[in-house]
């Protein structure tokens, strides 16, 4: 079965810590997979995807993802956090329906930077 | 560039009563379009989605139905709504035009509150 797991619900952090947010899958065939944030009452804003090519993909707002092939892991990572990046992260993965595709989602990481 | 709309932004709905959720997308023609329902502000479930007019694939068994009587309009519905059906409703779209690795743009969401 295709799928997205985020094993953690909350990640905390501290203003000007790196910050990690974990995202393995399992998908057959060659793995899609995008971050995607969501702040309160609003819809998801698209971050960054990796499609194929480096292993280290960069994104909006200083965010940026390591796809681990071996590890089928696809964290999410930002150098230093800033207290507005708190919000709702998803990691997801393409996978195949029908004769088309579908976006499979992670049960979402709350993020919270506190100062 | 691409723009999707979505309204209302927030619906209370007696039980029973009947419920349309719309959905249109700008900037684009022949796009995949996707119905998404949020539980509990955590993880996303999809519902419907659809590749073309009038064609609608359903997810998982509900009280709920999709149309899409034109190429960039979607519409969710019910007949008649269950306390169960509350939650915040996304619409979503990505390229239909064979390059279905592309990411997916989202509606701001609907809050659904059935009293």
């Amino acid at each position: 079965a295709q799928s997205v797991a985020q094993p953690e619900d909350q990640v905390n952090v501290a203003e000007g810590n790196p910050l990690t947010v974990k995202c393995t899958y399992s998908v057959s065939g060659n793995p899609y997979l995008f971050w995607y944030v969501q702040y309160p009452n609003r819809g998801l804003q698209f971050l960054l995807k990796y499609i194929t090519g480096d292993n280290l993909v960069k994104g909006s707002y200083g965010f940026e993802a390591e796809f681990n092939k071996s590890q089928t892991s696809f964290h999410l990572k930002k150098p230093s956090a800033l207290v507005s990046d708190s919000a709702l992260y998803f990691c997801a993965v393409r996978a195949r329906m029908d004769s088309s595709y579908k976006l499979i989602f992670g049960s979402g990481t709350r993020l919270l930077v506190r100062p | 560039s691409q723009t999707i709309h979505q309204w209302p932004a927030t619906l209370v709905q007696p039980v029973g009563s009947p419920l349309s959720l719309e959905c249109t997308v700008e900037g684009t023609s022949n796009p995949n379009l996707y119905w998404y329902r949020q539980a509990a502000g955590r993880g996303l479930q999809l519902l419907f989605y659809s590749v073309g007019i009038g064609q609608i694939s359903s997810e998982v068994p509900q009280n709920l139905s999709a149309s899409r009587p034109q190429d960039r309009q979607f519409i969710l519905s019910s007949k008649k709504l269950l306390l169960s059906d509350s939650g915040f409703y996304l619409c979503a779209w990505n390229s239909g035009q064979g390059v279905v690795n592309t990411e997916a743009f989202f509606g701001q969401g609907t809050r659904l509150t059935v009293v």
